[in-house]
This record gives C-alpha cells, sequence and structure tokens, in this order.
C-alpha cells in the first residue's frame, strides 16, 4: 500500500463547479497537511497549509483533514479557468530535520472549462 | 525576489556522459531538496540536505550524487546518466523549522 494515495484524474468541470479533491494515506505519524498547486510547466506552489485535524478556509479554498480516516479534502468553490492546474496533497510527520520531508501524492490535474 | 533558480532548464544528453544540475536559493534556507517527477508515479525525493554538508538519502538515491558545500547551492550530479534517469527534476528549499518548501522552476533532462 501507497504512503499516500490521490486519484490522478483527469477531472474537467465547468466554470463555477465546486471542485473536491482528496487524499488517503497510510501513516498515522503525519500531522502536517499540504496542497501544493502545480501549473503546465512550472514548478508546484504551496496552496494551502493545515496542522491535525480540523478545517482551513482561504477564499474560495477550503482544506479538510480527517485524521481518524486518514482522509484528506481540497474543495474549490466557484472554480474558474485559471483554477486549471494539477493539484498535489503532501504531508510529513514534523518540520524539522527529517521529518519535514513531504510525502506527495501523484496529483489530479484538473481542468475547468468555460 | 526570492526564488529558487536550476539550471539548465532543459538538457538532452547521451547515455553515460556526466552531468551537473545546479540549484540555488537566495532565501537562506537550511533546508534543500532534489525531486524527480514522472508521469504515473509523482513527485519523489531523491537527496536532501539539512544544512552545509549533512546530506541524507531520499526514496529513489541510486545513480545520483549531491554534495552541499554552501548554504545557498546545492548541486545534482550524475556521474553516469542512463535513460531511466529521463525526468523532470525540481529543486526545494525551505526554512529548518518551517514547513512551506518552494519549489524551483524545474530542469527536463531527456538522455538518449
Amino acid at each position: 500500500q501507497k504512503e499516500v494515495e490521490q486519484d490522478p484524474g483527469p477531472l474537467s468541470v465547468p466554470e463555477g463547479a465546486i471542485v473536491s479533491l482528496n487524499c488517503t494515506y497510510s501513516n498515522s505519524a503525519f500531522q502536517y497537511f499540504m496542497w501544493y498547486r502545480q501549473y503546465s510547466r512550472k514548478g508546484p506552489e504551496l496552496l494551502m497549509y493545515t496542522y491535525s485535524s480540523g478545517n482551513k478556509e482561504d477564499g474560495r479554498f477550503t482544506a479538510q483533514v480527517d485524521k481518524s480516516s486518514k482522509y484528506i479534502s481540497l474543495f474549490i468553490r466557484d472554480s474558474q479557468p485559471s483554477d486549471s492546474a494539477t493539484y498535489l496533497c503532501a504531508m510529513s510527520a514534523g518540520y524539522g530535520g527529517s521529518q519535514g520531508n513531504l510525502i506527495f501524492g501523484k496529483g489530479t490535474k484538473l481542468s475547468v472549462k468555460p | 525576489e526570492a526564488q529558487v533558480t536550476q539550471n539548465p532548464r532543459y538538457l538532452i544528453t547521451v547515455t553515460g556522459k556526466k552531468l551537473t544540475v545546479t540549484c540555488s536559493q537566495n532565501m537562506n534556507h537550511e533546508y534543500m531538496s532534489w525531486y524527480r517527477q514522472d508521469p504515473g508515479l509523482g513527485l519523489r525525493q531523491i537527496y536532501y540536505s539539512m544544512n552545509v554538508e549533512v546530506t541524507d538519502k531520499g526514496d529513489v538515491p541510486e545513480g545520483y550524487k549531491v554534495s552541499r558545500k554552501e548554504k545557498r547551492n546545492f548541486p545534482l550530479i550524475l556521474e553516469s546518466p542512463s535513460p531511466n534517469q529521463t525526468s523532470l527534476y525540481f529543486c526545494a528549499s525551505r526554512p529548518g523549522h518551517h514547513y512551506e518548501q518552494y519549489f524551483g522552476p524545474g530542469t527536463r533532462l531527456t538522455v538518449t
């Protein structure tokens, strides 16, 4: 079983739709959960960060972590064509030293059609 | 501007010809890392460094070397490249006690 599982998609939605992206994981030591966004021909950039369980909202984006189910989600409301990118979940057991090594999901490619 | 730079951005080479991909950051970050990204396999860590002269293997270190002689630079060395090292490579850095990694723009390597 892989440490982090993420459906690679591709996912195609119409503009304005609510998008739900998900990852599951197996390592109960993970405490820091992140979503990175990667545009074509670019490096990943941090989009959302959550520590332990709970929700975090930033504009149209909401990140949720359910540690009991080992499941994290990213919701995008009122999706825009500019949201078209690959979304990578990432997690770590800490941020000091080697505990800060990130384990990434394979990424979900999202396309938002005008 | 705070950034991670990589050079070259694109490289086509032949099997066995030694090459170096440079990585430099101007944010005084302690932690630097190299990843490769392959279709269907995602981002996998090759090597990381927690500070000058401190390096360690990631998940896929075979066929690669690194060095960290200066805090800002973390070159990736392929001493005898093979076609299975054809990939998109990313360098990243972060402060030692913070979670956010900053990624470079990527180096697309093709080994024929």
